[in-house]
């Protein structure tokens, strides 16, 4: 399955602790989303990359959260000083543009990583 | 932003049974998709659809961006339909982040 995929699935720590989850994406695609799902609501954006390059981050995105995407391929999404109220299914998805850097369609998701803090 | 509403919260059926979820939106849209989200969270992508009409087996879809809603279709319900099923939109002038709804909780009844 050439799917996106993320790591780990789960996380449990406590809080203050820093954690850090990957995301790989679908191999011919350059564009690269982390969004956000707390238990009842649908999925929030945090931020997103073109190639290595960070395009846009969410009000969301405080500055405890950092996202990387080194070389254009898997991204990490590290937490620093984790709260409780960071407990959440982060998800992640990737899509591809065409050569004129028009986006194409579909968004593709991985399975999330659900953050339990302790 | 972009608003997006999603109608009825939830919906509760017998197998067999047909249902149309509806989505509203707020402003024009460059990007539609429907999202299936099963109970291990994962988001399944049922449609890209900013417009038109599409059809997946007993699923179809029906998007009418000068009106600025999209309907989603399910015939002859199963249970493994269930679920949460999520609408997100791009707006046009947002770049590439979807927004999404707060979801449609289906419940199928065998």
């Amino acid at each position: 399955d050439t799917g996106v995929s993320q790591n780990p699935r789960h996380k449990i720590t406590k809080r203050g602790q820093n954690v850090t989850f990957r995301c790989d994406p679908i191999s011919e695609h350059n564009r690269l989303y982390w969004y956000r799902q707390t238990l009842g609501q649908g999925p929030e954006f945090l931020t997103y990359f073109q190639n290595e390059a960070q395009l846009e981050k969410s009000r969301l995105l405080s500055d405890r959260f950092s996202a990387e995407r080194p070389k254009g391929s898997f991204s990490t999404l590290e937490i620093q000083r984790t709260e409780q109220g960071d407990s959440a299914m982060y998800l992640c998805a990737s899509s591809r543009t065409w050569a004129s850097g028009a986006p194409t369609d579909t968004q593709y998701f991985g399975p999330g990583t659900r953050l339990t803090v302790l | 932003g972009i608003q997006v509403e999603q109608s009825p919260p939830d919906l509760i059926l017998q197998e067999g049974a047909n249902s149309t979820l509806r989505c509203n939106f707020s402003d024009s849209v460059n990007n539609l998709q429907w999202f299936h989200q099963n109970p291990w969270g994962q988001l399944i992508n049922l449609f890209y659809i900013p417009s038109g009409t599409k059809q997946n087996g007993r699923l179809s879809a029906t998007t009418v961006a000068t009106e600025r809603y999209s309907l989603l279709y399910i015939s002859s319900s199963q249970t493994t339909d269930s679920g949460v099923y999520f609408c997100a939109v791009v707006e046009e002038t947002s770049g590439s982040r979807l927004t999404f709804g707060e979801g449609t909780q289906l419940t199928v009844n065998p």
